[in-house]
């Protein structure tokens, strides 16, 4: 099975921040990833597919980038609806999520 | 509007069973496959399987395997998930999730659009 490891597992920054999370792949997954953010007690919501392509309606600060093992999710200026959970998902053999990586504030 | 609804939080004794439904609206039910996905408490996402709600076919997760039952009724464009032999490790929230697909440069990628707003499952004797 394709393991996703993401790092890192939480990190502080402030409004306006440039974040970046990084997720890699235990083997190639093409570009067969997805980016995901979750809230606490809300559902996850799918922000980036095919590793860069951004969903409809997700701000333009987000965006994605990576190819065979590794991937990076970046926010390019950090606002207060943005502190959540981030996850990785890949789809390329099966289906497995990032352990996941939280933003709090700094 | 396209949404996911979920039935209601249940509380279970290890060994029984449970079945989550998911009923779907807005859309065409049996157009996309439908997920399952997990979240302990305190723990991050896990993907438990799907069906594809037009043929009735599923793809499970190896670790649930034996244990994990998706169904479906298009009459009611309700898809279900049933676990058994519940152990307390069983205890999270439960998410239905709708499929969807694009197709960029002749290849079909792949995601999670629309979810339902979770189901509580506790097991606890």
């Amino acid at each position: 099975a394709i393991q996703m490891t993401q790092s890192p597992s939480s990190l502080s920054a402030s409004v306006g921040d440039r974040v970046t999370i990084t997720c890699r792949a235990s083997q190639g997954i093409r570009n067969d990833l997805g980016w995901y953010q979750q809230k606490p007690g809300k559902a996850p919501k799918l922000l980036i597919y095919a590793a860069s392509s951004l969903q409809s309606g997700v701000p333009s600060r987000f965006s994605g980038s990576g190819s065979g093992t590794d991937f990076t999710l970046t926010i390019s200026s950090l606002q207060p609806e943005d502190f959540a959970t981030y996850y990785c998902l890949q789809d390329y053999n099966s289906w497995t999520f990032g352990q996941g990586t939280k933003v709090e504030i700094k | 509007q396209v949404q996911l609804v979920q039935s209601g939080a249940e509380v279970k004794k290890p060994g029984a069973s449970v079945k989550v439904s998911c009923k779907a609206s807005g859309y065409t039910f049996t157009g996309y496959y439908m997920h399952w996905v997990r979240q302990a408490p305190g723990q991050g996402l896990e993907w438990m399987g799907w069906i594809n709600p037009n043929s009735g076919g599923t793809n499970y997760a190896q670790k649930f395997q034996g244990r994990v039952t998706m169904t479906r009724d298009t009459s009611i464009s309700t898809a279900y998930m049933e676990l058994s032999r519940l152990r307390s490790d069983d205890t999270a929230v439960y998410y239905c999730a709708r499929r969807c697909q694009w197709e960029l440069n002749g290849y079909y990628y792949y995601g999670m659009d629309v979810w339902g707003q979770g189901t509580t499952v506790t097991v606890s004797s």
